[in-house]
């Protein structure tokens, strides 16, 4: 049963453009939605999150939009750079002081070329 | 702070062979996971801990086990290896918040032959 759905599997995008990356999830519970990037042979970092309760937030070229009612999120990356080639992970959280866990979606390879 | 830290980087068993991945984190974090990374097919949680003496299964505990003794360390037990359990491991560990945050190790590389 796969709780976060992230699409697409692979993008490559020009230099300068904007790299989109999808994520949907089903459980209602989940509330707080982090997205994580990982270079290759390196453990995932975290990019950005947001929590359900704003529809958007921004840090530098990285933003999250958030839509609650359609139970999706999505992350874009303006202005993309090589050194943005890696791989993509969303992630959600369930909620309740004592929930901790993460349900990661399958990842996206982004490449962006120079 | 080193934050997370594991080891091996890298190793090959043997089927049937066991072993102990180490993982180590000195942010005093309670929080602590174990994930495996399959291609396309993201991280999966196997084993975590909400502190010291506390474990819980992930979503594939299968074929695998941990303990806790202390805040610091998690080891991860893989007992009678098997190729399924071919894969990089990660270890990760998380405050109790309010800033939610899980750090990531550098992985180990696991072959199973």
């Amino acid at each position: 049963q796969q709780q976060v759905k992230q699409s697409p599997q692979s993008l490559i995008v020009q230099k300068g453009g904007i790299s989109i990356i999808n994520c949907a999830y089903e459980n209602t519970a989940f509330d707080y939605f982090p997205w994580y990037q990982q270079f290759p042979g390196k453990g995932p970092a975290l990019l950005i999150a947001i929590r359900p309760d704003v529809s958007e937030k921004k840090e530098g070229r990285f933003t999250i939009s958030f839509n609650k009612s359609a139970k999706q999120f999505s992350l874009h990356i303006m202005d993309s750079q090589p050194g943005d080639s890696a791989t993509y992970f969303c992630a959600a959280k369930g909620s309740g002081g004592s929930n901790y866990k993460l349900t990661f979606g399958k990842g996206t390879l982004l490449t962006v070329n120079p | 702070n080193a934050g997370v830290t594991q080891t091996p980087k890298f190793r090959i068993l043997k089927i049937g062979q066991s072993m102990t991945l180490q993982c180590t984190q000195d942010m005093n974090h309670n929080y602590m996971y174990w994930y495996r990374q399959d291609p396309g097919m993201g991280l999966k949680l196997i084993y975590y801990s909400v502190g010291a003496g506390i474990t819980d299964k992930g979503e594939v505990p299968n074929g695998y086990n941990v303990s806790r003794s202390t805040t610091e360390d998690f080891p991860l037990r893989l007992e009678l290896a098997a190729p399924s359990q071919t894969s990089v491991y990660f270890c990760a560990s998380s405050s109790q918040g309010p800033i939610y945050e899980q750090y990531f190790g550098p992985g180990t590389r696991l072959t199973v032959t």
